[in-house]
């Protein structure tokens, strides 16, 4: 069974670049998760969606955050434009419904990015 | 809202000793889960295990078991036998237990965890 599928592992970019993070959730599951990571921040919840609907995003930190699920196999985190803060490993989880509640998320590798 | 407060930075034990792993939290909800995760170098996130709230019975996964005390908001993890394997980032973790799906996990900062050989 192929697992969270994240792309691209790393990025490197230069402020005020525009950086597309994909996602392939695990087949047949639900709810998809993006999470941030720094080590001053250590793992932020940005947006999560269920049945491609996204539906809490008060965690996305401004405007030049964004975030699709146009497909139930497929889901882009957009940062446009970039800024160095925005260096950090982004995750993304997917789970089912019957586990998320017990909290069962499947989390990807993270994708890299750095912003210079 | 939730806070999930990992007070040891960084852990080093010996092989095949037992470690233990704190974590406390602070909520007002009553209904509600928490979890342990693992973060190797590979940094692909792993649960490791995970309590429910309403349950006084503490969980145990193999080497894996938790001492939670709900009245204190405590969630500590032990690790028995603990093994080179085991070298990771442990993050606790918490989510709420109402509404009909999920809220996301809020994770403390870690717990850089080193066995050595």
């Amino acid at each position: 069974d192929a697992g969270v599928i994240q792309s691209p592992r790393h990025e490197v970019t230069e402020m005020g670049q525009e950086v597309t993070l994909r996602c392939k959730p695990i087949s047949g599951h639900d709810y998809l998760f993006w999470y941030r990571q720094t080590m001053m921040r250590g793992l932020e919840l940005l947006i999560y969606f269920n049945n491609n609907v996204p539906i809490d995003d008060s965690g996305m930190p401004e405007d030049r955050f964004s975030a699709k699920m146009p497909n139930a196999s497929f889901s882009t985190l957009k940062i446009q434009p970039s800024e160095p803060r925005d260096s950090a490993v982004y995750f993304c989880a997917s789970s089912l419904a019957r586990k998320v509640i017990g909290g069962e998320l499947f989390f990807g590798e993270g994708s890299r990015l750095t912003v210079l | 809202a939730q806070t999930v407060t990992q007070s040891q930075p960084e852990m080093s034990v010996q092989e095949a000793e037992t470690v233990t792993l704190s974590c406390t939290y602070d909520t007002s909800e009553s209904n509600y889960y928490l979890f342990w995760y693992k973060q190797p170098p590979s940094r692909q996130m792993i649960l490791v295990i995970r309590q429910e709230a309403y349950k006084q019975q503490n969980a145990t996964e193999n080497r894996f078991s938790v001492n939670f005390q709900k009245a204190a908001k405590s969630f500590s993890l032990k690790i028995s036998d603990s093994q080179l394997g085991d070298t990771a980032m442990y993050f606790c973790a918490f989510m709420k237990g109402s509404g009909g799906g999920a809220d996301g996990l809020t994770f403390g900062k870690g717990t850089h965890l080193i066995i050595q050989p």
